[in-house]
């Protein structure tokens, strides 16, 4: 299983709405998390089972999709969102590698 | 809230084993994965590895002949064993809960810097 996330880099200003992709090379089905991690710091769950919020989560972070197409949206930047954001998901079948994509920084424009 | 830390050598001699652990507080091992992912210097996530709380282990195929996790329930801890370690094995690790019903790691360890070198 490979996850492509696009774009590397999202330059964006605070109040912008962002839109981060993430592709799967064989479907996953709602399996998907999303991940935010700021320099020096682990990553954080925002979202799990595609579109559900981690407790605490704000509700301007959405995420979407199944199958082999996910999207993470944060309706409206904050400053402490500027960060790296990366999607992550399991091959089927029991034991199977966990895989995280390649990230997309977003950064401030 | 379960909190989780990492603890072992910030050097590790090429060739050697690098050794790991993680303490885990304020909940049990029971019923979930324990996992262990790390990130070279400006890099992304690699997972390694989890430990079922049973004691099942299940590794990254790309670092499989290895790696080591056990577990530890009576200290609440879990570990990890890298052998044979290069510079390529320079990274932060770090120790995460893993949800197995959602399959997301849902609680992280602040991370370690490991750097190998002589």
């Amino acid at each position: 299983l490979v996850l492509t996330q696009s774009p590397a880099t999202l330059s964006l200003s605070p109040g912008e709405r962002a839109t981060l992709s993430c592709r799967a090379s064989q479907s996953v089905s709602t399996y998907l998390g999303w991940y935010q991690q700021k320099p020096g710091q682990a990553p954080r769950l925002l979202i799990y089972d595609a579109s559900k919020r981690a407790t605490g989560i704000p509700a301007r972070f959405r995420g979407s999709g199944s199958g082999t197409a996910f999207t993470l949206t944060i309706s409206s930047l904050e400053p402490e969102d500027f960060a790296v954001y990366y999607c992550q998901q399991r091959s089927s079948g029991g034991g199977a590698p966990l895989t995280f994509g390649g990230g997309t920084k977003v950064e401030i424009k | 809230q379960v909190q989780l830390q990492e603890s072992g050598p910030g050097l590790v001699r090429p060739s050697e084993t690098l050794s790991l652990t993680c303490t885990v507080s304020g909940g049990s091992l029971n019923n979930y994965y324990w996992s262990w992912i790390r990130q070279a210097p400006g890099k992304g996530l690699e997972w390694i590895g989890y430990i079922s709380y049973s004691g099942t282990t299940y590794y990254n195929p790309s670092l499989e002949r290895r790696v080591t996790i056990s577990l530890d329930t009576s200290e609440n801890q879990f570990s990890l064993k890298l052998s044979s370690v290069t510079a390529a094995d320079t990274a932060v690790y770090y120790c995460a809960r893993y949800s197995g019903t959602w399959v997301v790691f849902d609680n992280w360890g602040q991370g370690t810097l490991v750097a190998v070198s002589s």
